[in-house]
């Protein structure tokens, strides 16, 4: 079954960005998948965030600020979540996902505000 | 509104059998491109799919626990149910379920229900 990789944690100051990322394993292509995007806080569910395919093929969950985003690196084989002018309630696990006809989450990454 | 709760015991012992229930409402599964999945998340651990039932009873499971899942769903009743058999302190986890609908995938979660496996 493959892994997802995640940085374990991730920190950025108030108004910064954070750049998440999510490597497949070199035997799945970045750019054949939709990568999908949670965000878990301490002692709730997980929050569906966006899943981003491409430009013209992505989508945001319901109600979620246009201040998270998704892309894809493909030179790194990875998805990218982009958190823009970061709020101190961004601070939080986030997990990506994919779908080759079953679910494959990443190992998370923590994200502090500091 | 969607809503999902998940249901079933607190406490199983090892190599007995595991019957969760996911009950839900705002949402029917037998409209099209609807789906329930069950996912996992031990401890202080990352997330960890399980399972997934479509609306027209295709089912997904995870390559490395199919031998152990069934997910079946009555539709009249608004409920998703998961068997996991075998059960070992291992298996320890919050057990969720979770909607998805066409591209989103598990957009709306249950709250989850914490499972101990222990003598």
């Amino acid at each position: 079954q493959p892994v997802l990789t995640q940085p374990p944690s991730s920190s950025a100051s108030p108004g910064e960005s954070a750049r998440l990322t999510c490597t497949l394993p070199s035997d799945i292509n970045v750019g054949s998948y939709s990568i999908y995007w949670y965000q878990q806080k301490p002692g709730s569910p997980p929050n569906y965030l966006l899943y981003y395919y491409s430009d013209s093929d992505k989508g945001q969950g319901s109600g979620v600020p246009s201040r998270f985003s998704g892309s894809k690196d493909a030179s790194a084989n990875a998805g990218i979540l982009l958190i823009s002018g970061l709020l101190s309630e961004d601070e939080a696990d986030y997990y990506c996902m994919i779908w080759p006809s079953f679910a494959v989450f990443g190992t998370g990454t923590r994200v502090t505000v500091l | 509104q969607i809503t999902l709760k998940e249901s079933g015991p607190t406490l199983v012992k090892p190599t007995q059998t595991l019957t969760l229930t996911c009950t839900f409402s705002g949402f029917s599964l037998s409209t099209g491109a609807v789906g329930v999945g069950w996912i996992r998340q031990p401890p202080g651990k990352a997330l960890e799919w399980l399972a997934l039932i479509y609306w027209d009873d295709d089912k997904r499971y995870s390559p490395s626990l199919k031998s152990r899942l069934t997910i079946t769903k009555d539709t009249s009743k608004n409920q998703v149910v998961l068997t996991m058999t075998n059960m070992d302190p291992v298996d320890t986890a919050t057990y969720y379920c979770a909607h998805s609908f066409e591209e989103q995938l598990f957009d709306y979660w249950g709250q989850g229900t914490l499972v101990t496996v222990s003598s």
